[in-house]
């Protein structure tokens, strides 16, 4: 299957400062990505989708201004947290979507943020 | 609104037994439905979809998945589970006029096998 590499994989940060998530399409161009939230026992919940070269549609109760999210090329989105809290602490996973790949998702491994 | 249901939080099962995980899902249209595993520590991973045709879909490792319309269900099966099966399950669903759009994802279901 396709390769979605997330970095870093573990992050931990002090309340009030940003933080920015990469995810990778390695081997197909994603003309589509989107960012989950996973909380511990719980399901995956779409933070919002993000189409290549346009602005990011988030989902209802996420806070935009909070969560920037840039997908900029084929390749690359980014997730950025800002001024991040306790409560923001959590599993934080992108995935990507594209032509090539039948528009099926692939997942990233995930990334693990803690915020003191 | 929109909705995936799964109602097996943690299932057990001793090894060679049958497998059967719940899902059902409240959409206002039709759907693509698909089931994904997480094996420890490892990304999300697509078992099997179902997009139309057959309604009995078979996918990786002997698992298999039946859309009930009637149900509004589709639930997984695989008739022998093995110790390498300890993962966490999810279902989900999408419009299907839009394969590649964002998905609703069920609670998960923990299986643990028994060796």
């Amino acid at each position: 299957g396709a390769v979605v590499s997330q970095h870093p994989s573990r992050v931990i940060c002090k309340s009030g400062t940003s933080v920015k998530i990469e995810c990778r399409s390695l081997d197909f161009q994603a003309t589509t990505m989107f960012w989950y939230r996973q909380f511990p026992k719980k399901s995956l919940m779409l933070m919002a989708t993000s189409n290549e070269g346009s602005k990011a549609t988030y989902e209802q109760g996420v806070e935009k201004d909070k969560f920037l999210i840039n997908h900029a090329s084929l390749t690359l989105s980014t997730l950025t947290v800002t001024s991040a809290h306790p409560e923001d602490s959590s599993f934080y996973i992108c995935s990507a979507s594209g032509r090539a790949r039948g528009y099926e998702q692939y997942f990233g491994p995930g990334t693990r943020l803690t915020v003191t | 609104a929109q909705s995936v249901s799964q109602h097996n939080h943690h299932v057990i099962l001793s090894e060679a037994a049958s497998l059967e995980l719940g899902c059902n899902y409240s959409y206002g249209g039709t759907v693509n439905l698909f089931w994904y595993v997480q094996y420890p520590g490892q990304h999300l991973q697509l078992l099997l979809k179902y997009f139309s045709g057959d309604p009995l879909v078979k996918g990786i490792k002997g698992f298999e998945a039946e859309f009930i319309k009637s149900k509004f269900s589709f639930n997984l099966r695989k008739p022998s589970v093995q110790w390498s099966d300890t993962a966490e399950y999810f279902c989900a669903v999408n419009a299907r006029d839009n394969q590649g759009g964002k998905l609703i994802f069920g609670q998960g279901t923990e299986l643990s096998v028994k060796p």
